[in-house]
């Protein structure tokens, strides 16, 4: 079992639709990140979570410590957050990052 | 601010060679972190260079090192390449490296590069 698991695997939704990524670990974290990579390979750091929720944009990300599980929002979808949505914990024993398998998002007009 | 920038971005060699890419972070940055990204492992931690000095290591092969240098622009080589090695090697760079306090960590943001897409034949 990945250490890591995020879900779903892969969503499509259409423009304008309210989209919920999941990220589930059972290590124990300093830090969680959530990192958005398009075709061609460049990643961007969209948020870092230690606790309760941060909000940018139409982006909101939220984690619960306690039950080892944070999600990342999308409100109004649109074609431009097409990507791939990584999770990445930092491992409070090794301080290395562990990352999900990626959830791979397609948004139609 | 220049952000941070790998060196070649593409990179083709046969099984055997060596190869050498590079990374400049983003000035300030101090830390420099470099990943593997495959299709079959997804992303995975390779090591961890702060101020000239190896921090952290992933779970890979000595055929792997790096170095970084005093203006903190850091080097990764990979030398006997095998076919599995094809893969993105990404870097990112922090102002510092993790500090960990019971639950609260002073974790400086990383700041990913382009990427180098190596690939062996």
């Amino acid at each position: 079992k990945n250490e890591v698991e995020q879900s779903p695997q892969n969503l499509t939704a259409q423009e304008g639709e309210f989209i919920t990524i999941n990220c589930s670990y059972s290590v124990g974290i300093s830090a969680l990140h959530w990192l958005q990579q398009h075709p061609g390979g460049g990643i961007v750091s969209l948020f870092m979570l230690s606790s309760g929720k941060k909000k940018h944009g139409r982006l909101i990300a939220t984690i619960n410590i306690q039950e080892k599980h944070s999600s990342l929002h999308i409100t109004a979808s649109h074609p431009r957050d097409s990507a791939v949505y990584i999770c990445a914990v930092l491992s409070y024993n090794t301080d290395k990052l562990i990352f999900g398998t990626g959830t791979r998002l397609q948004v139609f007009p | 601010k220049a952000g941070v920038t790998q060196t070649p971005r593409y990179l083709i060699k046969t099984r055997g060679q060596q190869v050498t890419l590079s990374c400049s972070p983003i000035s300030g940055h101090r830390s420099v972190s470099w990943y593997q990204q495959t299709p079959g492992q997804g992303l995975q931690f390779l090591f961890e260079y702060f101020s000239e000095t190896q921090r952290n290591k992933g779970n890979f092969p000595g055929r792997f090192s790096g170095r970084q240098f005093s203006n903190s622009r850091s080097e990764m080589n990979v030398s006997t390449l095998e076919l599995g090695d094809s893969a993105l090697y990404l870097c990112a760079s922090s102002l510092t490296f993790v500090v960990t306090s019971g639950r609260t960590s002073s974790y400086n943001e990383q700041f990913f590069g382009p990427g180098t897409r190596l690939t062996v034949l």
